[in-house]
């Protein structure tokens, strides 16, 4: 399978831990998002990268966020401290973009669920 | 804060039914319109998309949608629907990012 990949796909921790979800996006696109969805919701926004630039990250995401593409290829989400409503699915997806020019398909993963209890 | 509101949260149709799916976008310059699609099950996946040009654009399953730039419109428009067309429908728009709204489950009945 050439999508894109996320593991864990379920996590279950307990309140104040730290936790971390890795994406792996189709080897081509050079283009890299994560999103947060909670039930009843869309995909919310969390933060993006170009090849290994993290070229936005949303005003909703505490400092205890933080992602990283070091080279470029696989990303990692960390949540630091961990809240109750922290628990919701982290949604990975990945695009090929030219640098200005509008952002095309995004395809997705199947998701990293958290639980914090 | 510039988003999209879809305005059916759960819409109920039986086989063979046209559909219509409101989404209203508020920002005025430049937009790049998406619906996604969610089935039971799996991961999202896009349906369609419109950038430029014809304001009608066609997706894949017998899917479109018309982007009416007056009423800043995008509805998602399918003549006959399916029971594998229950799912998840997501509008979106963006340009570097994209920014989803809250998504119209809509479940169709043999």
């Amino acid at each position: 399978d050439t999508g894109v990949s996320q593991n864990p796909r379920h996590k279950i921790t307990k309140r104040g831990q730290n936790v971390t979800f890795r994406c792996d996006p189709i080897s081509e696109h050079n283009r890299l998002y994560w999103y947060r969805q909670t039930l009843g919701q869309g995909p919310e926004f969390l933060t993006y990268f170009q090849n290994e630039a993290q070229l936005e990250k949303s005003r909703l995401l505490s400092d205890r966020f933080s992602a990283e593409r070091p080279k470029g290829s696989f990303s990692t989400l960390e949540i630091q401290r961990t809240e109750q409503g922290d628990s919701a699915m982290y949604l990975c997806a990945s695009s090929y973009n030219l640098r200005t020019g509008p952002t095309g398909e995004l395809f997705f993963g199947e998701g990293s669920r958290l639980t914090v209890l | 804060a510039q988003s999209v509101s879809q305005h059916n949260h759960h819409v109920i149709l039986s086989e063979a039914a046209s559909l219509e799916l409101g989404c209203n976008y508020s920002y005025g310059g430049t937009v790049n319109l998406f619906w996604y699609v969610q089935y039971p099950g799996q991961h999202l996946q896009l349906l369609l998309k419109y950038f430029s040009g014809d304001p009608l654009v066609k997706g894949i399953k017998g899917f479109e949608a018309e982007f009416i730039k007056s009423k800043f419109s995008f509805n998602l428009r399918k003549p006959s629907v399916q029971w594998s067309d229950t799912a998840e429908y997501f509008c979106a728009w963006g340009y570097q990012k994209v920014t989803f709204g809250t998504g119209t489950k809509l479940q169709v009945i043999p």
